[in-house]
């Protein structure tokens, strides 16, 4: 079983829809979690990092947490072409950082 | 401000040579972390070091190591090149260690031939 679980996609949705991107963990003593952004050939960008149960907010993100179930989400709300780029969700342990393979977005215009 | 540098760019090596990678974090943070990244995958966790220590490691070969400066900067040390370490390697930079958010630098593409 992979530490961190992302489907690959690909997933399109409409401009100004809303997207869900969802990533599952496997260790339950994980403390933090973090959503980047990686266009590509380049790195990947932070987009938004929680630490507790519940929703974050951020703009047009927002991230939720549910420790019991080991879920993580990330809403894209009014979804913009320029959103189009893979999304990785990474988790720390407690001594290593693991990353889902990412999936990949897509906004039609 | 100046964020996470990484250098060279782009660097092609010979199988069994070794490379140096560098990394300089955003100026303030004290913890770097470096990380393997293969096409099609997210990034590896190879190493974070804090305050010079090694903090953390990831599932890697004896063929890897690294050490952080006094300044923070780090370098990346991969001995006996094979080819399937052709990747980027990325750095990426933590005001302090443990679960901090990390911002990364823009890579260094290695390509071993």
């Amino acid at each position: 079983q992979k530490e961190v679980e992302q489907n690959s996609g690909p997933l399109s949705v409409p401009e100004g829809a809303i997207a869900s991107l969802n990533c599952t963990y496997s260790d339950r003593g994980s403390q933090s979690f973090f959503w980047y952004r990686q266009y590509s050939g380049k790195s990947p960008e932070l987009i938004m990092f929680i630490y507790s149960n519940g929703d974050k907010e951020d703009g047009r993100f927002t991230a939720q947490l549910n420790k019991a179930s080991q879920y993580v989400s990330l809403l894209i709300r009014d979804s913009q072409p320029s959103d189009s780029a893979t999304y990785l969700c990474a988790v720390y342990t407690g001594n290593q950082f693991y990353f889902g393979t990412g999936t990949s977005l897509t906004v039609i215009p | 401000d100046a964020g996470v540098t990484q250098s060279p760019t782009h660097l092609i090596k010979t199988r069994g040579q070794h490379v140096t990678l560098r990394c300089s974090p955003i100026s303030g943070h004290k913890s770097v972390s470096w990380y393997q990244q293969v096409l099609g995958q997210g990034p590896q966790f190879i190493f974070q070091y804090y305050e010079k220590e090694e903090r953390g490691r990831g599932n890697f070969p004896d063929r890897f190591s690294a050490r952080q400066f006094p300044n923070y900067s780090s370098e990346l040390n991969v001995n006996a090149l094979l080819l399937g370490d052709s990747a980027l390697y990325l750095c990426a930079s933590t005001p302090f260690w443990g679960r901090d958010e990390q911002y990364f630098g823009p890579g260094t593409r290695l390509t071993v031939t």
